[in-house]
Formats: structure tokens, C-alpha cells, sequence
């Protein structure tokens, strides 16, 4: 069964620096969405994107946030400067435009600030 | 605004003992509903879903859940747990189009033997 991928399962870092995460949405999918989850807390809507551009951000997403879909297959979210509290599992999902609203998550990026 | 509440926060059943876990949502338009399962150190893997028509929807392992709109509730069930479920169970709501899922704080199941 096709699936999102992501990489990488776990990254350590320090406070300040950028992060990249990345992932593979399934293959004919055309929305793709970066979710999160801090520990113990529940999971969060942090952007969608379409047609390659952003059709709905939270207000999580702000300045440091970025997405991108470099080519057919990787889409990207980038933290530009970490701090603490961005420590939490980022979830990349994608859905297909005729499956409804129904989205199929990855397994998700463990992120720690240090 | 749109809200997703799992009032067990943590369930413990004996395996083979029936399973009921709870969601109420609150959501302006007709909504979608999902449960999703996370386990340990894992993803979030749908278990089942309701867009419309019959309203009690089976999903994979065994799962099954009802939606009752005069409760706007979305309960999951399963008849008889296996160690294996153990893991946390997400109820999400979500509606027609691109509308982000709106999650709910998750119930953790632990399985005895």
C-alpha cells in the first residue's frame, strides 16, 4: 500500500538554527499538509498546500514556517531559527483531490530543541 | 468554532473485554469524522471514516464506530480488544474539501491481560 514517507525520524537540535523536514506525499496525491504534535498535547493543523502554494495556514505558522515542494515528489517544511517550543512529532500528510477529505498521514519527524 | 472532545483521557480493558471510546465534536457544517490510531513511536493510521449514508461505519481490525448526529457523537467500538491495540486513538472532524482535520486530545488504551 503506497504511503507517506519522511525523513528524518528523529533530528536533535540546537536553539537557532534552521531545521528542514522532509517528505514524500503518496505518489498521485495532490494536497499535502504539515501537521504537529507536542508531547502529550494533541495534533495541530499547521499548513496545507495545493497547486503549489499555500491554501490555509494556522496561526502556528508564522514567519519562521516555510513549505516547498522543490520537485514532483519532495515537499518540504523549513523552520528557519528553532526555538524550544518547537519541539514536537511534525506529521506530513497528503490526500487526492476525488478521495474527500480523507488524508493519509506519515509516520512522522521527532524534533528536539536543544 | 470547530472542536473535537475525547473525554477519556486514558482507558485500561482486559483483553477480550469490549471497547467503547468516546468523541463528541462540535462543527458548524455537516461534518466528516475519522478515528486515527497512533502507536508507539509511530504514525497516525486511519481506522475508519464517516462522509454520509450509513451511519454506523466499519473500519479495519474489527474496529467499528456510529455517528449520531442528535448527540453529535462518533464513538469507536470493537467487541473484543487484543493486546495489540494498545496505542492512542485520535478522533478527528473535518468537512467537504480542503478544511483542515481538527483533532481531538487522543485517548490512551492500555490492554491487560
Amino acid at each position: 500500500e503506497p504511503e507517506v514517507t519522511q525523513t528524518p525520524s528523529h533530528q536533535v537540535t540546537q536553539m537557532g538554527q534552521e531545521v528542514i523536514l522532509r517528505c514524500v506525499p503518496i505518489s498521485n496525491h495532490l494536497y499535502f499538509y504539515w501537521y504537529r504534535q507536542i508531547l502529550g498535547q494533541k495534533v495541530e493543523f499547521l499548513v496545507s498546500f495545493y497547486n503549489n502554494e499555500i491554501s490555509e495556514k494556522s496561526e502556528i505558522f508564522d514567519d519562521q514556517f516555510s513549505v516547498e515542494r522543490p520537485d514532483g515528489s519532495n515537499f518540504t517544511l523549513k523552520i528557519r531559527s528553532t526555538k524550544l517550543e518547537d519541539s514536537a512529532m511534525y506529521f506530513c500528510a497528503s490526500r487526492t483531490a476525488i478521495s474527500g477529505n480523507t488524508i493519509y498521514f506519515g509516520e512522522g519527524s521527532w524534533l528536539t530543541v536543544v | 468554532a470547530q472542536s473535537v472532545t475525547q473525554p477519556d483521557i486514558h482507558i485500561t480493558v482486559s483483553e477480550g473485554a469490549s471497547l467503547e471510546l468516546r468523541c463528541n465534536y462540535s462543527y458548524g457544517a455537516t461534518p466528516y469524522l475519522f478515528w486515527y490510531v497512533q502507536s508507539p513511536g509511530q504514525g497516525l493510521q486511519l481506522l475508519l471514516k464517516y462522509f454520509s449514508g450509513d451511519t454506523l461505519v466499519q473500519g479495519i481490525k474489527g474496529f467499528e464506530a456510529e455517528f449520531k448526529r442528535s448527540q453529535s457523537s462518533f464513538n469507536l467500538r470493537k467487541p473484543s480488544v487484543h493486546w495489540s491495540d494498545a496505542a492512542e486513538y485520535f478522533c478527528a472532524v473535518g468537512a467537504k474539501g480542503n478544511t483542515p482535520l481538527v483533532f481531538g486530545k487522543g485517548t490512551r488504551l492500555s490492554v491487560i491481560a
